[in-house]
């Protein structure tokens, strides 16, 4: 099975700062990668698709790159409403749609 | 608008059963594989379970296989979770979500239901 491993798992910023989160496949999956936006006691909302397009309604300031292996989520100047829980999703095979273990966003 | 409502959570013993269901309203749910996926209080999320759009495919995490069978009704527009000989480890936030592109599997998690909590414990 595919294994995605985050990090950092917490990450302290401040409103304005630009913020990089990694995420890393145990093997290549080419560009089939998801990121997604938790808050506490909500569902999640998918935020990038296919490593690097913007799902419709998601803040430009929102932009995801990579291939293969290694893949970043990047915020370009952190709001007030995007502290928050992120997660990696890899959707390479047919038979397994795995998850990162979450890099949660405080506020510094 | 584009809607997923989960409904039949609750408190089972362990080795008992429980029967989720999401509601699908708002898009052609005849078109779309629909899946769960689960969170344990304060944990990450799991993918449990897959259905194609039309019944034909599903898959399983090894961690179900074999205890949990997802299915489908199209005539009623909603996706089902049966769990059997449930854990204790099998408590958890259970969420509905819709595949993002029409007929494919292999897709990214566009619609996701509000989510429904069931506890395993004596």
């Amino acid at each position: 099975d595919i294994q995605m491993t985050q990090s950092p798992s917490t990450l302290s910023a401040s409103v304005g700062d630009r913020v990089t989160i990694t995420c890393r496949a145990s093997q290549s999956i080419s560009s089939w990668l998801a990121w997604y936006q938790q808050k506490p006691g909500k569902a999640p909302k998918l935020l990038i698709f296919k490593a690097s397009s913007l799902e419709s309604g998601v803040p430009s300031r929102f932009s995801g790159s990579g291939s293969g292996t290694e893949f970043t989520l990047t915020i370009s100047s952190l709001q007030p409403d995007d502290f928050a829980t992120y997660y990696c999703q890899q959707y390479n095979g047919y038979s397994s749609w795995t998850f990162g273990q979450g890099t949660k966003v405080e506020i510094k | 608008q584009v809607q997923l409502v989960e409904s039949g959570g609750g408190v089972v013993q362990p080795g008992r059963s429980l029967r989720l269901s999401c509601a699908a309203s708002g898009f052609t749910f005849t078109s779309y594989g629909m899946h769960w996926v689960r969170q344990a209080p304060g944990k990450g999320l799991e993918w449990v379970a897959v259905v194609s759009y039309d019944g034909s495919n599903k898959y399983y995490a090894d961690s179900v296989k074999g205890r949990f069978t997802i299915s489908r009704d199209n005539s009623k527009n909603t996706l089902y979770l049966q769990m059997n000989s449930l854990r204790a480890e099998d408590t958890a936030v259970y969420y509905c979500a819709k595949s993002y592109w029409e007929l494919l599997l292999n897709d990214a998690f566009d619609i996701w239901g509000q989510g429904t909590m069931v506890t395993v414990s004596s």
